[in-house]
C-alpha cells in the first residue's frame, strides 16, 4: 500500500504570500497525483490532476510539479479564498492527511 | 450542469446496514468510473471504493472489503454503496465522485455528501 505524507501539517501565511505544500509517496506513483482543496462544510474541489495540470476553472496561481515520489503544490500569491485544507491523492485512491493553510 | 446527489445516510445501530445512493445528471454516466470517498468528522479524506463503466470491475479499501458493495445502474444514472456490519469507525460523510476517462488521477466532480452515523 502506498502511503502519502503531506507537509507541513499547517502553514500560517498572510494574503499575498507564496504557499508551498509538499506530498511524498512511500514509493513511486509516477505522475499519478492529484491535489484538492477543501473548505469547511464543502466537498473537495479538484485543483490539479496528473501532477501538474490545472482543472477547469482553477486560477493560474495554482501550480503543481513533481514525479515519482515527491510532489509540490504552489500557490503563487495567496488570496483570501485560498485559506483551506489541501489534500494530495495518488492513482485515484489513497489520500494524504492534508495540509491546512491558515491566515497568519 | 453536472450534478451528483447523494442520499440514504442517517443513524444506524452498530452491526446494521445501510444503502447509499448517488444520483447523477448532466453527463453521460456510463462513460465514467465512479468512486466513494468518506470523511470522518474532523478528519481527512479516505478512499472507499470504485467501479468501472459498466460495473464489471470494482475495488475496495481494506477497511471495508467484505462489508461494502459498490454497484451502479446506468439506466437510472445511479451509483450505490451497500454497507453492512457497520461499526463506529464507519461514521463519516460519504461522497460520491466522478473520475473522467481522460484523467489518470483526479475526481473532477463531487457530490455534497451524505452523513452516516453509527451509534446505539
Amino acid at each position: 500500500e502506498i502511503v502519502l505524507t503531506q507537509s507541513p501539517a499547517t502553514l500560517s501565511l498572510s494574503p499575498g504570500e507564496r504557499a508551498t505544500l509538499f506530498c511524498r509517496a512511500s514509493q513511486s506513483v509516477r505522475g499519478y497525483l492529484a491535489w484538492y482543496q477543501q473548505k469547511p462544510g464543502q466537498a473537495p474541489r479538484l485543483l490539479l490532476y496528473d501532477a501538474s495540470n490545472r482543472a477547469t476553472g482553477i486560477p493560474a496561481r495554482f501550480s503543481g510539479s513533481g514525479s515519482g515520489t515527491d510532489f509540490t503544490l504552489t500557490i503563487s500569491s495567496l488570496e483570501p479564498e485560498d485559506f483551506a485544507v489541501y489534500y494530495c491523492q495518488q492513482n485515484s485512491n489513497s489520500f494524504g492527511q492534508g495540509t491546512k493553510v491558515e491566515i497568519k | 450542469e453536472v450534478q451528483l446527489v447523494e442520499s440514504g445516510g442517517g443513524l444506524v445501530q452498530p452491526g446494521g446496514s445501510l444503502r447509499l445512493s448517488c444520483a447523477a445528471s448532466g453527463f453521460t454516466f456510463s462513460n465514467y468510473w465512479m468512486h466513494w470517498v468518506r470523511q470522518a468528522p474532523g478528519k481527512g479524506l479516505v478512499w472507499v471504493s470504485r467501479i468501472d463503466y459498466d460495473g464489471s470491475s470494482a475495488n475496495y479499501a481494506d477497511s471495508v472489503k467484505g462489508r461494502f458493495t459498490i454497484s451502479r445502474d446506468n439506466a437510472k444514472n445511479t451509483l450505490y454503496l451497500q454497507m453492512t456490519s457497520l461499526g463506529a469507525e464507519d461514521t463519516a460523510v460519504y461522497y460520491c465522485a466522478r473520475h473522467p476517462y481522460e484523467i489518470l488521477t483526479g475526481y473532477d466532480f463531487w457530490g455534497q455528501g451524505t452523513l452516516v452515523t453509527v451509534s446505539s
